[in-house]
């Protein structure tokens, strides 16, 4: 059971220029979130999927666009990166909440990304 | 007004000390709570949930008080292992149906243990 992982895990990027962040988990979970955590902020939601094929807006959700076309899969795409999107980007995934699971997220080992 | 504000830290102590965090949140529909912990460079992992009864595990306790809307986490007999970045963090919920909740992550109050 790997959990969930991401990658890449380290990515320097030019202003303008795209990328996608892929995350995959093999825990069956039908919640995937995409957070972003900047110095003295703490971590902020960006977006994040309730089921295959389904897609919402967090908190910071401008400059990004997320998929889930695969139950085990939430990419997280930058159209045009900016400056202010350099940040270390962690993936969460979570089941549906029962009894003993409550609503613990489990997160992969996140990307840092550097936008110059 | 931030919606989990914790203690700026950061915190240095040395091992065998007891030390306690504090930390308050603002959306009093709030429905959990947990005391996550992050080492440097590393993703945010589960120490452990808070509940209103108080709740404990090994050296470490958390407290909740709903009606003042504050948590707290002390640990006991500190260790060096304890050194890292604890977050406070309560949720959200995202959708009217199911556990989809949003996780809000206080800012964090940094751990060091010294020998």
């Amino acid at each position: 059971n790997a959990g969930v992982t991401q990658t890449p895990k380290f990515r320097v990027l030019k202003t303008g220029q795209s990328m996608t962040l892929l995350c995959a988990q093999d825990m069956n979970h039908e919640y995937m979130y995409w957070y972003r955590q900047d110095p003295g902020m703490g971590l902020r939601l960006i977006h994040y999927s309730v089921g295959e094929g389904t897609t919402a807006k967090g908190e910071v959700p401008d400059g990004y666009n997320v998929s889930r076309l695969k139950k085990q899969n939430f990419l997280l795409g930058l159209e045009s990166a900016a400056p202010s999107q350099t940040s270390v980007y962690f993936c969460a995934s979570s089941p549906l909440e029962d009894e003993d699971t409550g609503y613990e997220q489990y997160f992969g080992p996140g990307t840092r990304l550097t936008v110059t | 007004r931030k919606e989990v504000e914790q203690d700026p830290g950061p915190f240095n102590v040395p091992e065998g000390a007891t030390v306690a965090f504090n930390c308050t949140y603002s959306n009093s529909a709030s429905q959990s709570f947990f005391w996550y912990r992050q080492d440097c460079r590393k993703e945010p992992k589960l120490l452990m949930s808070v509940y209103s009864s108080g709740n404990e595990d090994g050296r470490f306790t958390a407290q909740l008080n709903r009606a003042s809307q504050y948590i707290s986490l002390l640990i006991r007999d500190s260790k060096l292992s304890d050194s890292a970045t604890y977050l406070c963090v309560v949720t959200a919920s995202l959708v009217v149906w199911g556990g989809a909740q949003k996780l809000v992550f206080g800012q964090g109050t940094r751990l060091t243990i010294n020998p």
